[in-house]
């Protein structure tokens, strides 16, 4: 079992639908990550919260916006997807950011895998 | 920048074989470095790790050493069984404090 959880685990939305991934964890960890994974290649970093602020944004679309509420949550806000934008979304976390101390290792949910018609 | 760089697969073993899969690495400085395993309609789960040179992670059967000389974490497993079958992805954290994962490889254990 993840201790990272990650809903839903299945999306299917239109164009020009509005929807929100989330994601919790309560490990205690500082550092959250959205990454997106299509298929047969590794995961590819998209943003990184760092004790819940915008630390690292890897130049993602302003269609995909996140939100971090709080410690434990992570969002991520998806608005006029286009269809190249279907793959897994995975959530990671991590005791400290990048940075801070030693290389903590990313703990990952199992994923919300999003299908833009 | 920094990188790594995993066979490519897929690889294909009977059940009990031995599996190498070689990792190799570029960075500055001290990297971590780690294993993960994909099982398929998963998330990335951590297998193994090492945080400075000559370190050996291990769990479940694998290992791997960290070589600094060599640059390599090549991850190895005596005897795989089916359920081992997976895509398995080999990892740093560099200096620059980024993970840098390699593209894969998808390991298939046949009965």
């Amino acid at each position: 079992d993840t201790e990272v959880t990650q809903t839903p685990k299945h999306l299917v939305m239109g164009m020009t639908n509005k929807k929100s991934l989330k994601c919790e964890q309560h490990m205690g960890h500082r550092a959250m990550y959205w990454y997106k994974q299509k298929a047969k290649k590794p995961p590819e970093l998209m943003f990184v919260y760092s004790y819940e602020k915008l630390s690292i944004n890897e130049s993602v679309p302003s269609r995909f916006s996140p939100e971090c509420p709080n410690s434990s949550l992570l969002n991520l806000h998806l608005h006029a997807l286009q269809p190249e934008d279907s793959a897994l979304y995975l959530c990671a976390s991590s005791l400290r950011p990048p940075g801070q101390g030693s290389n903590q290792p990313q703990h990952f949910g199992d994923g919300t895998r999003l299908s833009i018609l | 920048g920094n990188s790594v760089t995993q066979m490519e697969g897929p690889v294909t073993l009977s059940e009990e074989a031995f599996l190498t899969i070689n990792c190799t690495y570029t960075a500055t400085g001290y990297p971590s470095l780690f294993w993960y395993v994909q099982y398929p309609g998963e998330g990335l789960q951590l297998l193994l790790k090492a945080t400075k040179a000559d370190d050996k992670g291990s769990n479940k059967g694998f290992e791997a050493t960290y070589r600094k000389e060599t640059t390599s974490f090549h991850l190895e497993k005596g005897s795989v069984q089916v359920s081992d079958s997976a895509v398995y992805f080999c990892a740093l954290i560099g200096n620059n404090n980024d993970m840098r994962f390699g593209a894969g490889t998808r390991l298939t254990v046949k009965p």
